[in-house]
């Protein structure tokens, strides 16, 4: 079954704490892995796009990997603002038109 | 430019009543997708177009719920005889074509059913 899962939940840093989100994925035929941030009452603010094994993109503290099973979002030396929820979701050859969703990781950073 | 926009920003009503929930996407896009999310949750699918036509519409949960796109620009999403089940916030998104490329999301309209 096609499915895409984030971890962990939840989690919380101290500002200036790095660490990793993971995105793992089954899916058959990936056409792309997409990371969006959510901020409370909002709709998802598109951050990266990857498309093959070995990839990486940056973006002022984010930078997002890709591997033939995963996806990770590092965030090195997080601030308050970072605090969101991370989405994940892929778009696979069965069905190009949807995108799968994770249930997303929860981040929160503390001052 | 303009982003995806969407109206009301808050919808409350009665179980039973008709709504409408409007989206205008960025302009020059020809893709346009409705989710529905809720809390703690990821989007969930619910109607894809292409232009003016629906062209994967299997994520609308029942006939109470039907989408409309008459130009190719402004898509209304229409619920009738809604239920507290329906509560959630709608979202739209918009992409420049329908198959590769980026999605971006709207604001989002929270329904609230009583």
């Amino acid at each position: 079954e096609d499915q895409v899962t984030q971890s962990p939940e939840a989690l919380r840093l101290q500002e200036g704490e790095s660490s990793s989100l993971n995105c793992s994925y089954t899916v058959s035929g990936l056409r792309g892995l997409f990371w969006y941030r959510q901020d409370p009452g909002k709709g998802p603010e598109f951050l990266f796009t990857l498309y093959s094994a070995g990839e990486e993109k940056e973006k002022e503290r984010l930078k997002a990997t890709l591997t033939k099973k995963e996806s990770f979002l590092h965030i090195t030396a997080p601030k308050p603002e970072d605090s969101a929820t991370y989405l994940c979701a892929v778009r696979h050859a069965g069905n190009n038109r949807k995108l799968i969703w994770g249930l997303g990781t929860s981040l929160a950073v503390n001052p | 430019g303009a982003g995806v926009s969407q109206t009301p920003s808050n919808k409350v009503t009665e179980k039973g009543k008709y709504v409408e929930l409007r989206c205008d996407p960025i302009s020059g896009h020809t893709a346009l997708y409705w989710y529905r999310q809720s809390l703690g949750q990821g989007p969930e699918f619910l109607i894809y177009f292409q232009g003016t036509g629906a062209a994967d519409d299997s994520g609308l949960p029942n006939d109470r719920f039907f989408a409309v796109r008459p130009e190719g620009s402004v898509s209304t999403l229409k619920i009738q005889r809604t239920e507290r089940g329906d509560s959630a916030v709608y979202l739209c998104a918009s992409s420049l074509d329908g198959v590769s490329s980026t999605q971006y999301f709207g604001p989002g309209t929270r329904l609230t059913v009583l």
